[in-house]
């Protein structure tokens, strides 16, 4: 079965600072591969996906996912954080056949120090 | 703001009651997902619906079930109320699946309290 892992609960990073959020998946076959950030009071959104091609996925808000299939891994980064990026960050799987029957992480909580 | 509404936005009940929580989907989408993200956790998938009918369910029993209205509007009722039902329960809507680009768009959820 397919399953998603963020091993980091919670992060706290400097405003400024860079980032990265890891994540590593469980799946027979290369999957369709998802960030999505939650912050408070808004419903979930998709920050960048990867279906195919290029491993290194640039997305919005000025974050960037490298897909390593050698590690199973597809790690979030961004070269400066900025105190409205404290959120929920969620990695999200799907498979192939249905990409829109996404599976969730349990998510990494992001606070910035100022 | 995605297009995708929900509704009621807060509730309580009790256990054993019945809940009916309504989801718009945004315009020119015919697919629905419906998750569950209880506090602390990411989303688990529930269902999905297309076309009316349900296209694929997550580890969820049957007390869980769900509609699809022609105009792609969907609900999701919950019998017999738990206490472990309390949640946010998440909307999402997305293309049809043969043109679907992986992109659910969420509305803000309903959350429930099962006191």
């Amino acid at each position: 079965a397919q399953s998603v892992t963020q091993p980091d609960i919670h992060i706290t990073v400097s405003e400024g600072a860079s980032l990265e959020l890891r994540c590593n998946y469980s799946y027979g076959a290369t999957p369709y591969l998802f960030w999505y950030v939650q912050s408070p009071g808004q419903g979930l959104q998709l920050l960048l996906k990867y279906f195919s091609g290029d491993t290194l996925v640039q997305g919005i808000k000025g974050f960037e996912a490298e897909f390593k299939r050698s590690q199973s891994s597809f790690n979030l980064r961004k070269p400066s954080v900025h105190w409205s990026d404290a959120a929920e960050y969620f990695c999200a799987v799907a498979p192939y056949s249905s990409a829109s029957k996404i599976i969730f992480g349990s998510g990494t909580r992001l606070s910035i120090r100022p | 703001e995605t297009g995708v509404t929900q509704s009621p936005t807060h509730l309580i009940k009790t256990r054993g009651q019945q809940v009916t929580l309504r989801c718009s989907s945004q315009s020119g989408h015919n697919t629905v997902s419906w998750y569950q993200q209880a506090l602390g956790q990411g989303p688990q998938f529930i269902f999905q619906y297309y076309r009316e009918e349900e296209n694929g369910r997550g580890n969820f029993p049957p007390r869980f079930s769900g509609l699809q209205f022609p105009n792609y509007s969907s609900e999701l009722n919950v019998n017999a109320l738990e206490l472990d039902d309390s949640a946010l329960y998440l909307c999402a809507s997305s293309l049809a699946q043969a043109t679907n680009t992986g992109e659910l768009f969420f509305g803000e959820g309903s959350r429930l309290t099962v006191l």
